[in-house]
């Protein structure tokens, strides 16, 4: 069975600094999907960003990055420039190519962001 | 744009009682989902639900558990007997697509959670 892991219960950033969540994943299927959902207090999840298994390219979007290391099964999160927005739950989460949706998280990392 | 959203936001009842979640996916969109998220622990998958049947179910959703799209719009969440270890956040999520679309949009958008409380 899939398992994602997130080994970093709460990180802390100041302000303007860069900040790297970590996940690891297990796996035994080649095509999958991974992503990083933002759950600010009291609010929805929403998708900060998502990696297609079949591509070697790290996923960018503005000051989020991704580090996708397939054969490690390693898939962290970079924040640069954080901001006091940035203050939220962070879940890793993985879609299997053969499944219909069933979205596997992480136990989630708390990010603090210090003005 | 476009939200998925849910009612209500807290429900609060007895051991042994019917309760019913409701979610307004997105209107365009095919593919539903229940996750819920016992306090302090991780999000976990209940049931997918597309073309009006499950596609999907885990372990969690058992016979007490059914999900009905009654509407065209409404997608629901039963649990006909409730239980203490119930509580938790439920939240729904839709999507254009599934994962076996690749290239598609196949972003799961989430309702911002039912709390449900079982005393």
């Amino acid at each position: 069975a899939q398992t994602v892991t997130q080994s970093q219960p709460e990180m802390s950033v100041q302000e303007a600094e860069t900040v790297t969540l970590s996940c690891t994943y297990d796996t035994s299927e080649s095509d999958y999907y991974l992503f990083w959902y933002k759950q600010p207090p009291s609010r929805q999840m929403i998708l900060v960003i998502r990696q297609e298994a079949y591509k070697q390219q790290n996923a960018t979007e503005n000051r989020f990055s991704v580090n996708f290391q397939k054969a490690a099964k390693s898939f962290s999160l970079k924040i640069s420039d954080s901001q006091l927005g940035d203050a939220a739950m962070y879940f890793c989460a993985y879609w299997g190519g053969g499944s219909q949706g069933n979205l596997i998280f992480g136990k989630g990392t708390k990010l603090s962001v210090k003005p | 744009e476009p939200e998925v959203t849910q009612t209500p936001s807290h429900q609060v009842t007895q051991m042994g009682q019917e309760v019913i979640l409701r979610c307004v996916p997105i209107s365009n969109h095919l593919y539903f989902y229940w996750y819920r998220q016992i306090l302090g622990q991780k999000v976990e998958f209940l049931v997918s639900f597309y073309n009006n049947e499950i596609s999907e179910k885990s372990e969690i959703f058992d016979d007490q558990f059914s999900v009905e799209r009654p509407d065209g719009s409404n997608f629901t969440l039963k649990i006909r007997s409730t239980k203490l270890e119930d509580s938790a956040m439920y939240f729904c999520a839709s999507s254009e697509f599934s994962s076996l679309v690749v290239g598609g949009n196949n972003e799961q958008f989430f309702g911002p959670g039912t709390r449900l409380t079982v005393l």
